[in-house]
């Protein structure tokens, strides 16, 4: 049982490149979250998915796209990057129910200079 | 809406006093609350949680915390700090009801010092 996953670990982009952030879990969750952590800012949700099929905006989404591709994935999306997207980026998901708590991936560290 | 303030950015203290780390909450509703930890370089985990029940909940590694209604807190306390204790910890608070995310607060930073 992995739990949430992320790929890549590290990535260095230049300005104005793409990637995308893959993320997976194997705990048969319903909803599934892109956070971002920046120095003193905590994190800050990007994007959710409440469920397959769903997806909605939170906190910061501006210059991101998702994807809930199935159950399992979430992938986030830079379609340009910008230094400020420079973070570290967590996924996570969680089951559904009365007092659901977040299992979180190991994060991914991007850097764009 | 939901918001946490977590009191004190870093807090930093002896091996075997004390730690205490503060959590404030506002939120319409009677709410669950959370404390994660994070190690360096690595993603949160669940330290504890209350949901319902006993106000004072008890976690992994030593730690607890006390819901308190009339304080709107839920402060985070292990009798004897360890060296490694040292670590993000961050509050969150969710509702009870409805499928939207946690709200987390910005973190404090504890050190230990030998």
């Amino acid at each position: 049982n992995a739990g949430v996953t992320q790929t890549p670990k590290f990535q260095v982009l230049k300005t104005g490149q793409s990637m995308t952030l893959q993320c997976a879990q194997d705990m048969n969750h319903n909803s599934m979250y892109w956070y971002r952590q920046d120095p003193g800012m905590g994190l800050r949700l990007i994007y959710y998915s409440a469920s397959e099929g769903t997806t909605d905006k939170g906190e910061v989404p501006n210059g991101y796209n998702v994807s809930r591709l199935n159950k399992r994935e979430f992938s986030l999306r830079l379609e340009s990057a910008a230094p400020s997207q420079t973070s570290v980026y967590f996924c996570a998901s969680s089951t559904d129910g009365t007092a659901y708590e977040q299992y979180f991936g190991p994060g991914t560290r991007l850097t764009v200079t | 809406a939901q918001s946490v303030t977590q009191l004190g950015s870093h807090v930093s203290v002896s091996e075997g006093a004390l730690v205490l780390l503060r959590c404030n909450y506002s939120s319409s509703v009677p709410p669950y609350l959370f404390w994660y930890v994070q190690y360096p370089n690595q993603g949160l985990q669940l330290l504890l949680k209350y949901t319902t029940g006993a106000t004072l909940v008890k976690g992994i590694n030593g730690f607890e915390a006390e819901f308190k209604k009339s304080e709107t807190s839920f402060h985070l306390t292990k009798p004897s700090a360890h060296m490694s204790d040292a670590a993000e910890y961050f509050c969150a608070v969710s509702r009870v009801s409805g499928n939207t995310p946690l709200v987390f607060g910005k973190g404090t930073r504890l050190s230990v010092i030998a």
